[in-house]
């Protein structure tokens, strides 16, 4: 069955950067891109970007643009988001969800990932 | 910008309607996801009324101009939950802002 394993809670300072992974397994990596969104506390879902798992294109959202780096490894098949400059707004659950480019819906998301940005 | 009402309140086995409004709707299609606190988004709606395998029938969805809906006819205390409506936009993700479902 498809999955997308998400790496541990996180903890930051202001200023840092973090690195959040999501390996995939039960499907045919490069045959379906990933895509990133966050949700801070109590609020709602936010698109951060994609990556497409074949030809490693990228489409970030302009909120973001400069700050996060989306790659991947096809050879583990774990995808990657890099986000850097972080602040205490950055406080979110981040999660990988498997979809790329307009009309494709994202039909498998990870467990999530919870980055903290504190002092 | 997609907009949907903050809150919606049904009776258990009643009908619950959740709307999604936008000019990103028009002539493009839209997604539903169903959020259950402290799980991930799980999609329910895709292509404006298609449903995954596993989501039961009495979920639908519906598209009009640019307003989508999502319908879940006899409601059941398990539905209770955040739902997101979603559709693109220039090759960029718009979510709307959630609808909290009660079943009281």
């Amino acid at each position: 069955q498809v999955k997308l394993v998400q790496s541990g809670a996180e903890v930051r300072k202001p200023g840092a950067s973090v690195k959040v992974s999501c390996r995939a397994s039960g499907y045919t990596f490069t045959s379906h891109g990933i895509s990133w969104m966050r949700q801070a506390p109590g609020q709602g879902l936010e698109w951060m970007g994609w990556i497409s798992t074949n030809s490693g294109n990228t489409r970030y959202s302009q909120k973001f643009q400069g700050r996060v780096t989306m790659t991947t490894d096809t050879s583990t098949t774990t995808a990657f988001m890099d986000l850097t400059s972080l602040t205490f707004d950055d406080t979110a659950m981040y999660y990988c969800a498997r979809g790329y480019g307009s009309g494709i819906p994202f039909d498998f998301w990870g467990q999530g990932t919870l980055v903290t940005v504190s002092s | 910008e997609l907009t949907q009402p903050p809150s919606v309140s049904v009776s258990p086995g009643q009908t619950a309607r959740i709307t999604c409004s936008g000019d990103e709707l028009v002539n493009k299609y839209a997604c539903w996801y169903q959020q259950k606190p402290g799980q991930s988004p799980v999609m329910v709606m895709y292509q404006d009324n298609k449903r995954p395998s596993g989501i039961p029938d009495r979920f639908s969805g519906s598209h009009s101009g640019n307003t989508a809906a999502l319908t879940i006819s006899g409601t059941q205390a398990m539905d209770e939950a955040d739902y997101y409506c979603q559709a693109w936009d220039s090759s960029t993700v718009l979510f709307g802002g959630g609808t909290k479902l009660t079943v009281l």
